[in-house]
């Protein structure tokens, strides 16, 4: 089955900082990759996403490629915030008819003054 | 109206007790779920609606029914809960039932305590 596999957290590291969080993933067909943000006491939201080979998403200074010949969906920013502190999802969906979204286990991101 | 609303945000109830979570969207979204999330653990889904239908259950217990009396709205009906229950209860919504290129739009959810 599908699966998304996302380094162990937390990430710690200091305002403005460079941050990767390596996200790979397992499916047949071609799915669409997503990552989604969850602030403290909320619900997720998406942040970005990418529906075909090559595609890059980015918002907020957040960039991620979809990389099939790795299969992989690294998140990226050039320089992070505290406010960024946050947990980070990355999923897929659309594989076998299936809109459903698998998500990874989640990476938490602490940033430091 | 871009949002989906979660009430009540916090909830405390007995095991013995009934107690519902309701859900609401106004974006003519066709596909609703259920979601349970345990503290730093990534969502675990537990019902679809599809155009009102239930579409999909997670081989969820019982003691869980989940309602959907028009497009706008979700419950999830609580009864006889355990402790291990405990966990924040995420509605999220999908503009087309079958979009695989679509976002999920999520709630901030409601904590639920089962004492």
């Amino acid at each position: 089955g599908d699966s998304v596999t996302q380094m162990e957290g937390p990430v710690t590291l200091s305002e403005e900082a460079f941050l990767t969080i390596n996200c790979t993933y397992t499916a047949t067909g071609y799915p669409s990759l997503f990552w989604y943000v969850q602030y403290p006491g909320e619900g997720l939201q998406l942040l970005l996403k990418a529906t075909k080979a090559d595609d890059k998403g980015s918002n907020k200074g957040f960039e991620a490629t979809y990389r099939k010949e790795t299969t992989s969906f690294h998140l990226e920013k050039g320089s992070v915030q505290v406010s960024d502190s946050a947990v980070y999802f990355c999923a897929l969906s659309g594989t076998g008819g299936s809109y459903i979204p698998t998500f990874g286990r989640g990476t938490s991101l602490i940033v430091h003054p | 109206d871009t949002e989906v609303t979660q009430t009540p945000k916090h909830l405390v109830m007995g095991m013995t007790n009934k107690k519902s979570l309701k859900c609401e969207q106004h974006m003519g979204h066709r596909a609703m779920y259920w979601y349970k999330q345990k503290a730093k653990k990534p969502p675990e889904l537990m019902f679809v609606y599809s155009y009102e239908k239930l579409s999909i259950n997670e081989s969820v217990p019982s003691r869980f029914s989940p309602e959907c009396p028009n497009s706008s709205l979700l419950n999830l009906h609580l009864h006889a809960l355990q402790p291990e229950d405990s966990a924040l209860y995420l509605c999220a919504s999908n503009p087309k039932a079958g979009g695989q290129n679509e976002k999920l739009f999520f709630g901030s959810g409601t904590q639920l305590s089962v004492l």
